[in-house]
């Protein structure tokens, strides 16, 4: 199983609502990534999860809050967004962190806030 | 000065044809390099990583690395209308993997 999964593929939400993202993968992989990729720009790092772990945030704001309940699960909750928060959310996983490690992405979650 | 450049392109091959992309990074330090294939809407795929000075193949995919010239090349041989998609160069920096901005290719029959 070489899989990253993400739910749900679509979500659209108001600026007062609470949401949350949620992606697995069943590869045995100790690191877990959160990205966000706006229309015809590459992605961008949000957080990164080392053993369970937030090892790296890259000044997300706060509305944005990433947990890692287990080794196969990330979550990203969302709280009284923006609609320029409006992007595709792209989970990742690599075997561990550092050099020559791949980086497998999943399929996305494309969120429209309003 | 950006970390990862590409040129954005439309790059147009016609079909069988050889596509070549190209990559540029600023950090000497880097060790690892990859290209990623984005369709329109969907999430990037890996095609290919390379972490030594040299070519890599893998099928119709070939990845080259010059670290002294801080260039990674993408070669696709016998181009297909399959292959039209976004092509992703990515630099390990640290835990950061750092996109360029994508060289769109479009194989035209």
């Amino acid at each position: 199983d070489t899989e990253v999964t993400q739910t749900p593929k679509h979500l659209v939400m108001g600026m007062t609502n609470k949401k949350s993202l949620k992606c697995e993968q069943h590869m045995g992989h100790r690191a877990m990534y959160w990205y966000k990729q706006k229309a015809k720009k590459p992605p961008e790092l949000m957080f990164v999860y080392s053993y369970e772990k937030l090892s790296i945030n890259e000044s997300v704001p706060s509305r944005f809050s990433p947990e890692c309940p287990n080794s196969s699960l990330l979550n990203l909750h969302l709280h009284a967004l923006q609609p320029e928060d409006s992007a595709l959310y792209l989970c990742a996983s690599s075997q561990v962190r550092g050099p020559g490690n791949e980086q497998f992405f999943g399929p996305g979650t494309r969120l429209t806030v309003l | 000065q950006k970390e990862v450049e590409q040129n954005s392109g439309p790059l147009s091959v016609p079909e069988g044809a050889i596509a070549s992309l190209n990559c540029t990074y600023s950090d000497r330090g880097s060790q690892s390099f990859f290209w990623y294939r984005q369709y329109s809407g969907k999430s990037p795929e890996l095609i290919m990583s390379i972490y030594s000075n040299g070519d890599k193949e893998d099928g119709r995919f070939t990845a080259q690395l010059n670290k002294a010239s801080q260039y990674v090349s993408l070669l696709i041989r016998d181009s297909q209308p399959s292959d039209s998609a976004t092509y992703l160069c990515a630099v390990l920096n640290t835990d950061k993997l750092i996109f360029g901005t994508g060289t769109r290719l479009q194989v035209f029959p």
